[in-house]
């Protein structure tokens, strides 16, 4: 099984700042992944597609890099919208995989 | 508009089974994979078991493999989880997804599973 890490556990910043969200693969999975964005009592959202496609309709401000085994979501300026949990997830391999997520909180 | 909508929920009894559903609509359900996946309360996302678009092939996560069943009927638009054995820690909440060019792109709203006696 393929294991994804997320880094950090948590996030605490303001709005208007940049957020880096970390996920690493324990083997590679080249650009089967994707970032979702879950907040408090609603299904999660997909954001980034592919490793670095946006989603039908996620703001430009959300990206996504990388590939093989390390993979970054970055949110350029964060909105007040934007503090959630994020999780990483592969499709490269069965069982398909999640990490255990990033929280973004309000610093 | 694409809208899931899964039903079955409760609270079952430790060892006892119940049968998850969920409802499609907005889109054509017999052309698309589809998915079971949880989350424990205050925890993190863990896939539960696919089934191709016919319902030919099916997988399942190693902690539900030979304890529940996944199928469809296209001919009702309608996704089950048939699920039997159940263990404290299967208490989730159990999301129904659609599989979008590989990847989980419309979400039902989730039905709570509590497994408990």
């Amino acid at each position: 099984e393929i294991v994804l890490t997320q880094s950090p556990a948590t996030l605490s910043l303001s709005p208007g700042e940049r957020a880096t969200l970390s996920c690493r693969a324990s083997q590679s999975v080249s650009s089967y992944l994707a970032w979702y964005q879950q907040k408090p009592g609603l299904a999660p959202r997909l954001l980034i597609y592919d490793a670095s496609n946006r989603a039908t309709g996620i703001p430009a401000r959300f990206s996504g890099s990388g590939s093989g085994t390390d993979f970054t979501l970055t949110i350029s300026s964060l909105e007040p919208e934007d503090f959630a949990v994020y999780y990483c997830q592969q499709r490269s391999d069965w069982p398909r995989t999640f990490g255990q997520g990033t929280k973004v909180e309000i610093k | 508009e694409v809208q899931l909508v899964e039903s079955g929920g409760g609270l079952v009894q430790p060892g006892g089974s119940l049968r998850l559903s969920c409802s499609a609509s907005g889109f054509t359900f017999s052309s698309y994979a589809m998915h079971w996946v949880r989350q424990a309360p205050g925890k993190g996302l863990e896939y539960v078991s696919a089934v191709s678009s016919n319902g030919d092939s099916t997988y399942y996560a190693d902690s539900v493999k030979g304890r529940f069943t996944i199928s469809r009927d296209n001919s009702k638009n309608t996704l089950y989880l048939q699920m039997s054995s159940l263990r404290a820690e299967d208490t989730a909440v159990y999301y129904c997804v659609q599989v979008n060019s590989g990847w989980y792109k419309y979400w039902g709203q989730g039905t709570l599973v509590t497994v408990s006696s």
